[in-house]
Formats: C-alpha cells, structure tokens, sequence
C-alpha cells in the first residue's frame, strides 16, 4: 500500500525566509509525486508535479528516491505562501487521477 | 468556465437519514473524481468514474455508499443510512477526456457533512 507522510501540521517563518515543507512516500513502486496547495478561501489547485522539473511561484521540489522523499522548497518565503500544502502521489503511467494525499501542512509567513 | 461546482456546501442529516451530494465537473471534463476528508485527516479518493461508468470504487465503503454519473446531469455520491463517522468534507475533482495522468486535478469547493 502506498503512503504519504507530511510530519509537520504546521509550519511558520518569517518573510524573506527560506522554507521547506516534508513530505515522505511509502511505494513499492516507481511514483509520480504532486504539490497541491490551498490557498485561504480557494479550492485545492496543482502547484508542481515532480516530472515536470519546474519552478512554481518560486517553489521546487525534487524527488529523492534513496529517501523516499519530495521535500517542497522556497528559498524565499513570502505573505501570499500561506496555506494549506498537500503532498500526493500516483502510480507512475496510472492513465487517471488516483491519488495519495498527505495530511497537509498549514504553512503561515508572517510580515 | 466556472469549474468545479459542488452543492449543497453543507448538508446536516439525522442518523439513519440520507445524504445526497451533486457534482458539476468543468465543461470539456468527462473525469470525475470523488474524496473524503476526515476531521485532521488528507483527502482519500473514493471512486472514479466517467459518463455512466464506474471506473475504479476501490475507496468506497462497501456498504451504504454509491455514486453515479449518468449521461445527463451532475455525477452524485449517495450515502444512505448515515451515521456519525460519516461526518466529512467530500471533495469531487474532474479532468479532462483522454488526458494522459498529469496528476492535475481540478476541484470543486467540496460538501460538508455533518450528521446529529
């Protein structure tokens, strides 16, 4: 069985900041990992996905399968990262969404 | 495109009573996608389904729970005879027809349950 650990419910730093939130898989096979983010008052969006290789709003992750992790990165944190960050996973060439999720992290930057 | 619509965004029942949550996926989406969030909780999927075709119910509680998503209308997820451990948000999500898995969902603003 597949899972996703996020060990941090809630994380604070302050603007300008760097931050990483962590985020651990358990799978047996090749995964595909996903950063979703809620953001106050919105809906649950796609910010990266680890295939992709890119840079979101400043955000990167890589993925680390010596240890089984897919940490989110900024090396600047600013106000409008607040939110809730969700780490999910899918079987790799899985032809629809099923996804793993974490159980979040809350993220909060203060001025 | 007004994405996702989820309704109603509460719904409170009595143990024993039904609860019926409708979901519009954006327009061009055939995919839908339904998730369970606990109190504390990540989201958990429940069933995946495309127009009249359950695809994948390995989420779903065995007993009491059902969705469907006819030709016409919104796809629902139907749970009868709720009990308290019922109590949850409900998340649908929709993708795209025939897009290889990019993990991009695309979800609604989900439905609260909450059972006295």
């Amino acid at each position: 069985a597949q899972r996703v650990t996020q060990p941090e419910k809630l994380l604070s730093v302050f603007k300008g900041a760097p931050v990483e939130l962590k985020c651990n898989y358990s799978y047996s096979g090749s995964p595909e990992l996903f950063w979703y983010v809620q953001y106050s008052r919105q809906r649950l969006q796609l910010l990266l996905r680890h295939i992709s290789r890119e840079s979101i709003k400043g955000f990167t992750a890589d993925l680390n399968k010596g240890e089984t992790s897919f940490h989110l990165k900024k090396p600047f944190a600013q106000e409008e990262d607040s939110a809730m960050y969700y780490c999910a996973l899918s079987k790799m060439g899985t032809s629809y969404g099923k996804l793993t999720f974490g159980q979040g992290t809350i993220l909060t930057v203060h001025p | 495109n007004a994405g996702v619509m989820q309704n109603p965004r509460h719904l409170v029942r009595r143990r024993g009573q039904e609860a019926r949550l409708r979901c519009s996926p954006m327009k061009g989406h055939s995919h839908v996608y339904w998730y369970r969030q606990l109190p504390e909780e990540g989201l958990k999927f429940m069933v995946y389904l495309q127009k009249e075709n359950i695809i994948d119910e390995s989420g779903m509680p065995k007993e009491r729970f059902s969705a469907e998503f006819p030709k016409e209308g919104p796809s629902i997820l139907r749970i009868q005879q709720v009990v308290r451990g019922d109590s949850a948000a409900y998340f649908c999500a929709s993708s795209p027809q025939g897009q290889a898995n990019t993990g991009e969902l695309f979800f609604g603003e989900g439905s609260r349950l909450t059972v006295l």
